[in-house]
């Protein structure tokens, strides 16, 4: 089975400054990949997915992040936060041969400071 | 608009009870899922659905039961064997076995008093 990591549980960052969401997962073996955002008492929001193709994968809201194949990580980056991002962000990964089955991380949350 | 939809939003159980929480999708998708939510734990699978009247355990069944009567529904019972029960719990639909995107419903805040 597949394990996500988020090492970072929270992340506070000041308004304006950029801001990187680490993610690493356990295989790189035929994996989907997202990242989700929850903002307090709601169901996740996708902010992005890589399927395939281009390793640089774009967002709403300005947010991008990049597969890396060799390291297995999908770390999240805006490089310039709002306010309004603050929330929390789960990676999550499927693996495609294991029908159904998506891992999640346990979370960072991302508090912005004005 | 197509989504998912859980209902209710905050519910309250007695100790001993069993409670149904509701999970509704317009979206025409085949796979359905239940996800429990506790505090620095991320979401960890309970049960799912990939067609009508057909369920599979999750990594956390245990205390819980599910049907899914039509394509549309699944809701979710929490049963009184379920030693800790308050936790967030959201709803979740994939179009297909391809996992390409799972949509999630606003969830359902369970507290048992």
């Amino acid at each position: 089975a597949q394990s996500v990591t988020q090492l970072d549980s929270q992340v506070p960052v000041f308004e304006e400054a950029p801001v990187e969401l680490r993610c690493n997962y356990s295989s790189s073996v035929s994996v989907y990949l997202f990242w989700y955002v929850q903002y307090p008492n709601q169901g996740l929001q996708l902010l992005l997915k890589y399927l395939s193709g281009s390793t640089l994968v774009k967002g709403i809201n300005g947010f991008e992040a990049e597969f890396n194949k060799s390291q297995t990580s999908f770390h999240l980056r805006k490089p310039s936060v709002h306010i309004s991002d603050t929330a929390e962000y789960f990676c999550a990964v499927s693996d495609r041969y294991n029908f159904n089955k998506f891992y999640f991380g346990s979370g960072t949350k991302l508090n912005v400071k004005p | 608009d197509g989504g998912i939809t859980q209902s209710p939003k905050y519910l309250f159980r007695k100790e001993g009870q069993n409670v149904t929480l509701s999970c509704e999708q317009n979206l025409n998708h085949d796979a359905m899922y239940w996800y429990r939510q506790d505090p620095g734990q991320g979401l960890r699978l309970i049960y799912y659905s990939q067609i009508v009247n057909d369920f599979q355990k999750g990594d956390i069944a245990e205390g819980y039961s599910v049907s899914r009567e039509k394509k549309e529904s699944f809701p979710l019972t929490v049963t009184s064997a379920q030693k800790n029960p308050t936790a967030f719990y959201l709803c979740a639909s994939t179009l297909d076995r391809a996992n390409t995107e799972a949509f999630f419903g606003q969830g359902t805040r369970l507290t048992v008093v």
